[in-house]
């Protein structure tokens, strides 16, 4: 199993501004998560965090509005920059401590509110 | 790529009536797995499917495994306020990542 801490739980931002969200992990993982979920939708996963290396972004999601670090094999951090109200969501991190296709742990998740 | 598609987006149930959310998949699944959220909450795991016509059990809940392994199914016995939240089922196609389905709301009325 793994816990995940992750923060900040919510925040309101101003539009322009970026937010830095943290998620630290109680074991070492190859791979961390970062997944968005708009209200009552489903998860979109938006990148893969690898250790020692860039992240992989998925289709529609890009790094320099999504800059991830990952410094070491507990910790990751994904920035939303220049919000704007549509970036308004939850942002989950997720782990597979057992690895391939395996179950996931998620962080307890950022609730994100750009006005 | 893979898509996952899970119906309904809604149930309302009355208290003690029984509860099934179905997924289908584009593509064969080496394996499906289940989460439930809570209002507010975050995803937590209840079950991995692997083998082709797969069941299996939690207390009221059972969960299947297609003989194609491109469906599931998950279904609730019996519904208690405390089943109230959104299932979300996700399909592993061979890599690391999981195609989650859009989920469907549980809500009881008691």
């Amino acid at each position: 199993s793994a816990v995940i801490s992750q923060k900040p739980s919510r925040d309101i931002c101003q539009r322009g501004t970026s937010l830095t969200i943290q998620c630290q992990v109680d074991s070492q993982v190859t791979m961390m998560f970062w997944y968005r979920q708009q209200p009552g939708q489903s998860l979109t996963l938006i990148a893969t965090a690898n250790q020692g290396s860039e992240a992989t972004y998925e289709s529609g999601f890009v790094i320099d509005k999504f800059p991830i670090s990952r410094p070491n094999l507990t910790f990751s951090t994904l920035t939303v920059s220049n919000m704007s109200p549509e970036d308004s969501s939850i942002y989950l991190c997720s782990v597979s401590p057992s690895g391939k296709d395996t179950e996931a742990f998620f962080g307890q998740g950022t609730r994100l509110t750009v006005v | 790529g893979q898509q996952v598609m899970q119906i309904p987006q809604y149930q309302h149930v009355q208290e003690g009536e029984d509860f099934t959310t179905y997924c289908n998949s584009s593509t064969t699944l080496s394996n499906i797995q289940w989460y439930k959220q809570r209002p507010g909450g975050h995803p937590v795991f209840l079950i991995q499917l692997v083998k082709s016509g797969e069941v299996k059990k939690q207390k009221r809940l059972t969960f299947q495994f297609g003989e194609a392994k491109k469906n599931s199914s998950l279904h609730i016995t019996a519904t208690q306020t405390t089943d109230v939240g959104t299932y979300f089922c996700a399909g592993a196609g061979g890599s690391y990542i999981p195609t989650f389905g859009r989920g469907t709301s549980l809500i009881v009325h008691p």
